[in-house]
């Protein structure tokens, strides 16, 4: 198993531009879940679905961000337009239930 | 909401010795989670406790459940320098909750 994969591993984009963050996750786990760290703020939840639907986006910082997860081998979390405050590590992870995530290996954003 | 607090935020430790990791919730956990991120890398999921007052070990490491299960524990027994990283808890009541980690430093 190749694990959750996330691409790109870096990305480093203007201020107001539109950024997609993607993830794969592993075959047959029913949760996604999508975070963001800072040293600020530390591992912050932003959004997670069960079986492709999203269950809670109180996390999502305001309405330039928004996420999909159209099938189940396949999410996107969308930036736009991107602003500074927005650079962190972005992490997907996954799960067959309440029990052990497991991340990919994550984004690094920048945003100039 | 759930608030999951890790104490201490840092911990320098001569190799060899031992050292402690603290984590308290403000609400009752249906179990908690701790995790471990290296330097540059991504969390990677150690162990779950779910039966109050539950123990486990993982070699060097003891892993805690306490009693009232609102608080759990990390004991790290001859430290090393594989050590080195990020320790994280993490407690569900309905969505996993991260404490903000200790950082853990080893001098050789």
């Amino acid at each position: 198993d190749a694990g959750v994969i996330q691409s790109p591993r870096h990305e480093v984009t203007e201020m107001g531009q539109e950024v997609t963050l993607r993830c794969k996750p592993i075959s047959g786990h029913d949760y996604l879940f999508w975070y963001r760290q800072t040293m600020m703020r530390g591992l912050e939840l932003l959004i997670y679905f069960n079986n492709n639907v999203p269950i809670d986006d109180s996390g999502m910082p305001e309405d330039r961000f928004s996420a999909k997860m159209p099938n189940a081998s396949f999410s996107t979390l969308k930036i736009q337009p991107s602003e500074p405050r927005d650079s962190a590590v972005y992490f997907c992870a996954t799960s067959p239930g309440q029990f052990g995530y497991t991340f990919g290996s994550g984004t690094r954003l920048t945003v100039v | 909401g759930q608030q999951v607090m890790q104490i201490p935020q840092y911990q320098h430790v001569q190799e060899g010795e031992d050292f402690t990791t603290y984590c308290n919730s403000s609400t009752t956990l249906s179990n908690i989670q701790w995790y471990k991120q290296r330097p540059g890398g991504h969390p990677v999921f150690l162990i779950q406790l779910v039966k109050s007052g539950e123990v486990k070990k993982q070699k060097r490491l003891t892993f805690q459940f306490g009693e009232a299960k609102k608080n759990s524990s990390l004991h790290i027994t001859a430290t090393q320098t594989t050590d080195v990283g990020t320790y994280f808890c993490a407690g569900i009541d309905y969505k996993l909750s991260f404490g903000a980690g200790t950082t853990v430093t080893v001098r050789a």
